[in-house]
């Protein structure tokens, strides 16, 4: 079985200053790890993901994740907060051809 | 290119009242999903389509039934919708499984009375 946890409902953050949204996961195998983000009424939107190779990955609008295999965790990294960055984030699994497993979200909240 | 749309985007039905969310793709992918979203719960999958002509089933299953129409529609129906089913439902395509990423339709909020 795989599964994803996301330990904190709700992170605040102040404009400008770094943001950190954690995620650890369990998988037997390799995994496959994503990062989706959505705002207010509407659905996921892709932000990155892990596949293999380097441990640090760049995605859309600023934002990175680093894999690290030994402590199981994916979390997603921003340098510089934006009030636009306000939304629920998604951690989420897989491995191979299995179904992806999402974590229960994050909601990000910065402040001017 | 619209990417994933979803009709319709809000419905209010009765118990035990039947309906169908139809989702369409237009970027040629050959998988889809059918996932529920709520609160506090993340996403969880009800159905999906691997490829034209398989279904297979999700975490949570019950109460649904899909069909994978062509390459574009992949259609989830209940049949006879009960309270629990108040959900916001969201289609997805991938290129195809694997290590691909999915591509969200804007979803449809259900409300079962």
């Amino acid at each position: 079985a795989q599964s994803v946890a996301q330990p904190e409902d709700q992170v605040n953050v102040a404009e400008g200053n770094p943001l950190t949204v954690k995620c650890t996961y369990s998988v037997s195998g390799n995994p496959y790890l994503f990062w989706y983000v959505q705002y207010p009424n509407r659905g996921l939107q892709f932000l990155l993901k892990y596949i293999t190779g380097d441990n640090l990955v760049k995605g859309s609008y600023g934002f990175e994740a680093e894999f690290n295999k030994s402590q199981t965790s994916f979390h997603l990294k921003k340098p510089s907060a934006l009030v636009s960055d306000s939304a629920l984030y998604f951690c989420a699994v897989k491995r191979g051809y299995s179904t992806l497993t999402f974590g229960k979200g994050t909601m990000l909240l910065v402040s001017p | 290119n619209a990417g994933v749309t979803q009709t319709p985007k809000f419905q209010v039905l009765k118990t035990g009242q039947s309906m169908t969310l139809q989702c369409a793709q237009d970027m040629n992918h050959n998988s889809m999903y059918w996932y529920r979203q709520d609160p506090g719960m993340g996403l969880r999958l009800i159905y999906y389509s691997a490829s034209e002509g398989t279904t297979d089933k999700g975490e949570v299953p019950n109460g649904y039934n899909v069909s994978r129409l062509n390459k574009r529609e992949f259609s989830l129906r209940l049949e006879s919708a009960a309270p629990s089913q108040t959900s916001v439902y969201f289609c997805a395509s991938s290129p195809r499984d694997g290590t691909y990423e999915q591509y969200f339709g804007p979803g449809t909020r259900l409300t079962v009375t």
